[in-house]
């Protein structure tokens, strides 16, 4: 199977806790920012995104904070679940490059013990 | 449904055979991209195309091929793969370019 992420860091929670995973970025003209979700065996899944304008934005049980002074990201899952095991990508798409490609950090793994 | 399908999920081929991976998706989404993932590398885009008969190169383009004849269809054609070739690949589409990227279940390829 793959082996995706063998050196990632790694987040331990118990189950129904809220979990927060960071982001640092380094390009001050990223504008748009998207949190991805990739379970084994599968593709990375849209969980949640933010522009520039907003420092915070709310999902279903999720929360993307923004912090642009600082140029950081954070995740919250609140009342994580098993099924949230999985490892986190932060991207970003900056307006200084024109084919606006997403950038995608190295990936945190969230792992929920029951 | 709406979705990203590539093909095959598994592959393991010879050094120096030809080889395609098919993406296609059904969401007329204009802009279409591949990716591969490595163990500590992330990922990295290979090439994209923002619509039919436009594409262009991404951070790693070495190596391989693409195509956009028809809006739904970006196969990544591998001409003749080496051994670092190797890797999980990715089939992503969006909108249009810039929006958020809806990613394909990935394909395994070994080259041995």
């Amino acid at each position: 199977g793959e082996s995706v992420g063998l050196h990632l860091p790694t987040l331990s929670v118990q189950e129904g806790d809220n979990s927060i995973i960071n982001c640092a970025y380094s390009n001050s003209a990223s504008d748009y920012f998207i949190w991805y979700k990739q379970e084994s065996g599968k593709g990375p899944q849209f969980i949640i995104d933010i522009r520039s304008n907003m420092d915070k934005r709310q999902g279903q049980r999720v929360t993307v904070l923004l912090n642009k002074t600082v140029k950081h990201l954070s995740l919250q899952i609140a009342a994580t679940q098993p099924g949230d095991s999985a490892v986190y990508f932060c991207a970003e798409i900056s307006m200084d490059t024109g084919r606006r490609a997403l950038t995608f950090g190295s990936g945190t793994r969230l792992q929920v013990q029951p | 449904e709406a979705q990203v399908t590539q093909n095959p999920r598994y592959l393991i081929t010879v050094t120096g055979k030809k080889l395609t991976v098919t993406c296609s998706q059904n969401m007329n989404h204009e802009y279409m991209s591949w990716y591969r993932q490595d163990p500590g590398l992330g990922l990295r885009q290979i090439y994209y195309s923002m619509n039919v008969e436009v594409t262009d190169k991404g951070d790693v383009p070495e190596g391989y091929k693409v195509s956009r004849k028809e809006k739904r269809n970006f196969p990544l054609i591998l001409e003749s793969p080496s051994p670092n070739q190797t890797s999980l690949y990715f089939c992503a589409s969006s909108g249009r370019v810039g929006e958020k990227l809806f990613f394909g279940s990935g394909t395994q390829l070994s080259v041995l």
